[in-house]
């Protein structure tokens, strides 16, 4: 199975400042098909990007994913109050799907 | 308006079982691969499973292969997954979610497993 390891653990920023969060594949992921998500306490994830770095319906453009080979990046350009959350990456190449096991974004 | 919505979750003992549901609104619930997805208390998200457009393929990871079943009912516009032998390590919040990249998702349904 594909592994998907996040760093940091841990993100502590300021609001305004730049989030760069990675997520490195143990293999090829295939057409990118890499997506991100960002979940609030209580809350159910909520797709951002898919497609290594295409942006879902009425996700804003400060959040952007690039790709090089197996590592993959979600940049958020900057950061907004409601912005404070843990991220996750997710491969829908191959079965078992598989999560990364997630960035907290931290104030 | 597009919506899941999950049902079905509780307090059960080691070794029962459970039925949840996820009932689909707003979208062609029958042209699309569903998913089911859970996140232990704390923990990260973890896939469980995986069925076609009509019910007829599954797939499921290792850690519930032989006591989950995934199905569906499209003329009823639901999802659902039976769960067998449920064990403790099987405590999680459980959401299904749409096909390829997950772009739907329910609020989740919880499940505890505890005598």
């Amino acid at each position: 199975e594909i592994v998907l390891t996040q760093s940091p653990g841990t993100l502590s920023l300021s609001p305004g400042e730049r989030a760069t969060l990675s997520c490195r594949a143990s293999q090829s992921v295939s057409s990118n098909y890499l997506a991100w998500y960002q979940q609030k306490p209580g809350q159910a994830p909520r797709l951002l990007i898919y497609g290594a770095s295409s942006r879902a319906t009425g996700i804003p453009d400060r959040f952007s994913g690039s790709a090089s080979g197996t590592d993959f990046t979600l940049t958020i350009s900057r950061l907004e109050p409601e912005d404070f959350a843990v991220y996750y990456c997710h491969q829908y190449d191959s079965s078992p799907r598989t999560f990364g096991g997630g960035t907290k974004v931290e104030i | 308006e597009v919506q899941l919505v999950e049902s079905g979750g509780g307090l059960v003992q080691p070794g029962g079982s459970l039925r949840l549901s996820c009932a689909a609104s707003g979208f062609t619930f029958s042209s699309k691969y569903m998913h089911w997805v859970r996140q232990a208390p704390g923990k990260g998200l973890v896939w469980v499973s995986r069925i076609n457009t009509d019910g007829s393929s599954t797939s499921y990871a290792d850690s519930v292969k032989g006591r989950f079943t995934n199905s569906r009912d499209n003329a009823k516009n639901t999802l659902f997954l039976q769960m067998n032998s449920l064990r403790a390590e099987d405590t999680a919040v459980y959401y299904c979610a749409t096909h390829p990249a997950m772009d739907v998702w329910g609020q989740g349904t919880t499940v505890t497993v505890s005598s």
